[in-house]
């Protein structure tokens, strides 16, 4: 089982700075990777897939960069819907795992 | 518009067996494109893939869950079920069913349904 980390665990900024999330796996996963955001009592939203690809109506301040093991997850703006939990994902074979998430929280 | 809907007891007592339904309307689980699955989040915990279903009925499990997980599908009733037996408070959690396509991601989900162990 492919391991997931991702760090921070928490992230503290202010609206209008960017943010770069890390998202490492224990083996590659080459760029079947994705991000989830994920809001209080919501379920998650795809953000990004394969790595770098935006999913459908997600704004240009997100991007996700890497392949292999390491890979990052940047807003390169925060506003203030952006406050939320993200989780990486990968699905390069069965079992899928997930991170365990980075808080970006309003500092 | 696809819609995923989740139902079950929310009270399990510890030791029983925990059974969700998940109810898809707007598509078929008979689709080959698509895989179904759950996903479990404890509470104020991170997400955990439980495991998917494919319309031919294969399944794929998380190792540490697979003895005691089932996941079928019913489509005649268009629907796919979880199945956890012995639960304990450890499997306390928000319980998602959700659909990625066959080399896809999870874009589809319900809105989730909170099961909790306690006697």
């Amino acid at each position: 089982e492919i391991v997931l980390t991702q760090s921070p665990a928490t992230l503290s900024l202010s609206p209008g700075e960017g943010a770069t999330l890390s998202c490492r796996a224990s083996q590659s996963v080459s760029n079947y990777l994705a991000w989830y955001q994920q809001k209080p009592g919501q379920a998650p939203r795809l953000l990004i897939y394969d790595a770098s690809n935006r999913a459908t109506g997600i704004p240009a301040r997100f991007s996700g960069s890497g392949s292999g093991t390491d890979f990052t997850l940047t807003i390169s703006s925060l506003e203030p819907e952006d406050f939320a939990v993200y989780y990486c994902q990968h699905r390069i074979n069965w079992p899928l795992t997930f991170g365990g998430g980075t808080k970006v929280e309003i500092k | 518009q696809l819609q995923l809907q989740e139902s079950g007891p929310g009270l399990v007592k510890p030791s029983e067996t925990l059974s969700l339904t998940c109810t898809v309307s707007g598509d078929s689980i008979s689709n080959t494109i698509y895989y179904w699955g759950w996903i479990r989040q404890p509470p104020g915990k991170g997400l955990e893939w439980i495991g998917d279903i494919y319309y031919s009925g294969s399944t794929y499990y998380k190792p540490s869950l697979k003895s005691r997980v089932t996941i079928s599908g019913d489509t005649s009733k268009n629907q796919f079920s979880l199945r956890l037996t012995s639960v304990t408070a450890a499997d306390t959690a928000v319980y998602y069913c959700a659909r990625h396509p066959f080399s896809g991601w999870y874009v589809n989900w319900g809105q989730g349904t909170l099961v909790t162990v306690s006697s």
